[in-house]
């Protein structure tokens, strides 16, 4: 079936410390995405990484889409990376674009 | 331009009432979504447009009834809702399907009194 978990589901930092997330997806998942979420509601594309590594100033994505795991790093955390970020992907059988979403990991950054 | 409008953001409505939900995209995206996320839950498909025509329809109640007058429009048309469609309603689009540039909108805020 089709699986996407992430961990941990809540995590707490102080504003400068360094975090890494992690989305486990199971082998009927492909194109994997990380999305944040902030307190408004905004969902916002991180990093469209099916593999490989990407990066987009303090964050970046690893996939390894061969051991079914991504990574999300976050450097330097600062207050407003706070929120929701969801690692999502689609149905490798389907040509219809639905995601997939994990449960999310609930960050909180602390001044 | 790089967005997925929606509008209303927030909307309160009675169970006897009408109303509609608007979303719109420039970027010449094939295909449109609507999601609808409770609190502290990940969203979850309601509809899949593809080339204006519907595609996917997850099994939503006949309370909420999709449009999508051209390629750029997706509408979600609401009626007779019950308190537990309270939730946040999340218009997408993406590229292709893929999943290549999935861009969300803002999202309405629906509270049913």
């Amino acid at each position: 079936g089709i699986q996407v978990e992430q961990s941990p589901p809540d995590l707490i930092l102080q504003e400068g410390a360094n975090s890494t997330l992690r989305c486990n997806f199971s082998d009927s998942v492909n194109n994997l995405q990380w999305f944040h979420q902030n307190p408004w509601g905004q969902l916002i594309n991180l990093f469209y990484i099916p593999s490989g590594t990407k990066q987009n100033g303090r964050l970046s994505a690893t996939t390894v889409a061969t051991e079914r795991y991504s990574l999300l790093y976050i450097s330097s955390s600062q207050t407003t990376d706070s929120g929701v970020y969801f690692c999502a992907g689609l149905d490798r059988g389907s040509t219809l674009g639905r995601l997939y979403f994990g449960r999310g990991t609930q960050l909180t950054v602390w001044p | 331009d790089t967005e997925v409008t929606q509008t209303p953001k927030h909307l309160v409505m009675g169970m006897t009432n009408k109303k509609s939900l608007k979303c719109e995209q420039h970027m010449g995206h094939r295909a449109m979504y609507w999601y609808k996320q409770k609190a502290k839950k990940p969203p979850e498909l309601m509809f899949v447009y593809s080339y204006e025509k519907l595609s996917i329809n997850e099994s939503v109640p006949s309370r909420f009834s999709p449009e999508c007058p051209n390629s750029s429009l997706l509408n979600l048309h609401l009626h007779a809702l019950q308190p537990e469609d309270s939730a946040l309603y999340l218009c997408a689009s993406s590229q292709d399907f893929t999943g290549y540039g999935y861009t969300f909108g803002s999202g309405t805020r629906l509270t049913v009194v």
